[in-house]
């Protein structure tokens, strides 16, 4: 198995912007996947595939990768956005990783 | 549009048995994968294991191998998930959701709690 790492914690201020990363050598060879997850709500997936955003994903947020980092990007934070992301990835074996989650703060 | 429904809340003893459903709408059942994954108070996602409710097939965290079992039922359109031998540490929300598109988990129930108590 392995590991999916994540920062545990990030704060902005409303408006600004907020870089999620998560690593993993894994990522270089496998999608990535970001969700959403609110106290006491299901996680809601936000971009698949490293890039593509979900149907009701807002354009605010976007995925890039690069090499063994991907990154979740919100621009122009908003109150709303404060809630706990996870990164997810597969491997061919049919296995499934969660990174730890970042807590979002704005 | 696409719905997963859970079973409600549970509690157990230690050393017994739970089982969870997860009942689908909305889509062709048999189209997709059910995965299963747990998240424990104040803790983050941990992935447990999915079933193919077309062939039956499984696939379980190593964590899981020989405590879990995932069935389906296609008439009814629900997928069960049967946790054995509980201890307090998997006191957890459980979550269903329909894996197998391009967005992988991209459905998903919204929670089942277990409590292992004494």
């Amino acid at each position: 198995s392995y590991d999916l790492t994540q920062p545990p914690s990030v704060s902005v201020s409303p408006g600004q912007t907020a870089s999620i990363t998560c690593s993993s050598d894994s990522l270089s060879r496998q999608f990535s996947y970001w969700y959403q997850q609110k106290p006491g709500l299901a996680p809601r997936i936000l971009i698949y595939k490293d890039t593509e955003r979900a149907s009701t994903t807002p354009a605010r947020f976007s995925g890039s990768t690069a090499g063994t980092v991907v990154t979740l990007t919100i621009s122009e934070v908003q109150a709303e956005d404060e809630a706990d992301y996870y990164c997810l990835s597969g491997d061919s074996n049919g296995n499934w990783v969660f990174g730890g989650g970042t807590r979002l703060t704005v | 549009q696409a719905h997963l429904v859970q079973s409600g809340a549970e509690v157990k003893k230690p050393g017994a048995s739970v089982r969870v459903s997860c009942k689908a709408s909305g889509y062709t059942f048999t189209f997709f994968s059910i995965a299963w994954v747990r998240q424990a108070p104040g803790q983050g996602l941990e992935w447990m294991g999915w079933i193919s409710p077309s062939s039956g097939r499984v696939h379980f965290a190593q964590t899981f191998q020989g405590r879990l079992t995932l069935t389906a039922d296609t008439s009814s359109k629900s997928v069960f998930m049967n946790l054995e031998s509980l201890r307090f540490d998997d006191s957890a929300t459980y979550f269903c959701a329909r894996l197998g598109g391009e967005a992988a988990m991209d459905v998903w129930g919204p929670g089942t709690t277990v409590t292992v108590s004494s």
